[in-house]
């Protein structure tokens, strides 16, 4: 099974500031890595897929990159609706299908 | 619009079974890969079953020999069975679109307790 890090658990930081989040893995996911944002009491939504392409309606200040087995959701300057958790998921060597922990990031 | 509507969740007792549904509507359903996500209260986000447009069907280890999941193409529908559950299969069940988890449902809450 391939074991999903993400770093940091919390990250603080306000608007305008910009958000680096790091997910290692356990092994090379050959860039089947995605990214996720929950709000509280939401479900989860797509950001990124295939670590780099934004899904549809997702603002250019987020961007992934990476490869192998390290990858970076980047958000490039916070706006408030920002705050929330990011989940990295892989489907390179699967199943299972894992997550990483998340990160929440608050001001 | 693509929806995803879950339904069939509650308070059942350890041991006891559960068929989640999930309602899909505004995509051509029938073609597309689906799967059941969890997370427990304060958790994360858990993947717990796969089934693509034809035969292939994945679980993960925790659910393995419990839950079934299944699909009906004429009504649009996906399902988990979910039998012998236990206090830890407590969480709220999510059905997801597709291979990038597209989209999502809003979410069913199972209860697991004595």
């Amino acid at each position: 099974e391939t074991v999903l890090t993400q770093s940091p658990a919390t990250l603080s930081l306000s608007p305008g500031e910009r958000a680096t989040l790091s997910c290692r893995a356990s092994q090379n996911v050959n860039n089947y890595l995605n990214w996720y944002q929950q709000k509280p009491g939401q479900a989860p939504r797509l950001l990124i897929y295939d670590v780099s392409n934004r899904a549809t309606g997702i603002p250019a200040r987020f961007s992934g990159s990476g490869s192998g087995t390290d990858f970076t959701l980047t958000i490039s300057s916070l706006e408030p609706e920002d705050f929330a958790v990011y989940y990295c998921q892989q489907r390179g060597d699967w199943p299972p299908i894992t997550f990483g922990q998340g990160t929440r990031l608050e001001i | 619009e693509v929806q995803l509507v879950e339904s069939g969740g509650g308070l059942v007792q350890p041991g006891g079974s559960l068929r989640l549904s999930c309602a899909a509507s505004g995509f051509a359903f029938s073609i597309y890969e689906m799967n059941w996500v969890r997370q427990a209260p304060g958790k994360g986000l858990e993947w717990v079953s796969y089934m693509n447009s034809g035969d292939t069907i994945y679980y993960a280890d925790s659910v393995k020999g419990r839950f079934t999941i299944s699909r009906d193409n004429v009504k649009d529908l996906l399902y988990l069975q979910m039998n012998s559950l236990r206090v830890e299969d407590t969480a709220i069940y999510y059905c997801a679109r597709d291979q990038y988890f597209g989209y999502w449902g809003q979410g069913i809450r199972v209860t697991v307790s004595a």
